[in-house]
């Protein structure tokens, strides 16, 4: 069955260290997305891709970074971990084609972050 | 920019109770998307709403979309304890932005004896 996975599922990191989450589709999407979601803001987009080369920033991008090689990974890399970035990430896909699901996203279990 | 509203953000119900969470957006859609979010977990696609008019119900819950008033509903028949959960409305964006979601704030269900 297709999924979407992520890695690790908790990190604890210390400020400054520069941290990679890794994001990993299996049903040949060609959009995935992050997002971080904390008490009282909801979900909040970080970065998005609409295809291998493509990447966008979202409405929360300081201090983050993705890159994408291949249809199935999207890592997000913080660049200097700040306690401001201790938060819940989730990973997410969809399909760009129309069809009766639309642009439905799929969601990983999410990377718990905790920065110190 | 779209933005997107929900209400309430917090809804206490009895057993047996039926009630609307309620989902507002900004600028023209035609696609809007429900997900369900139990505590310490993720999202989880509830219903797909792609045109005017549609409906659609599982179980006791059913969604509708008005994309003239920029409304979608999810209606809670007969409430049960299982249906405790966060509730989020997502609103599709339009022309090159398509694959692209905006979220609600979520609404928080607690369904009690």
């Amino acid at each position: 069955d297709a999924e979407i996975t992520q890695s690790p599922r908790h990190k604890i990191t210390e400020t400054g260290r520069q941290v990679t989450l890794a994001c990993h589709q299996t049903w040949n999407h060609n959009n995935m997305f992050w997002y971080r979601q904390d008490l009282g803001h909801g979900l909040r987009l970080i970065h998005y891709s609409y295809g291998v080369q493509d990447t966008n920033k979202g409405e929360v991008s300081d201090g983050y970074s993705v890159s994408r090689s291949n249809t199935e990974d999207l890592p997000l890399t913080l660049e200097s971990a700040a306690s401001s970035q201790t938060s819940v990430y989730f990973c997410a896909s969809s399909n760009t084609r129309r069809g009766p699901l639309g642009d439905t996203q799929y969601f990983g279990p999410g990377t718990r972050l905790t920065v110190l | 920019e779209l933005k997107v509203e929900q209400n309430p953000l917090f809804l206490s119900m009895q057993e047996g109770k039926n009630y609307t969470i309620y989902c507002n957006y900004s600028t023209t859609s035609d696609r809007l998307y429900w997900y369900r979010q139990d505590p310490g977990k993720s999202l989880e696609s509830l219903f797909v709403l792609l045109s005017n008019g549609a409906v659609k119900q599982e179980g006791r819950l059913m969604a509708s979309l008005d994309t003239k008033a920029r409304l979608s509903t999810l209606h809670i028949t007969a409430a049960v304890h299982d249906l405790s959960a966060t509730y989020f409305c997502a609103v599709g964006a339009g022309g090159t932005s398509y694959g692209k979601l905006t979220f609600g704030q979520g609404t928080i269900l607690t369904v009690h004896p």
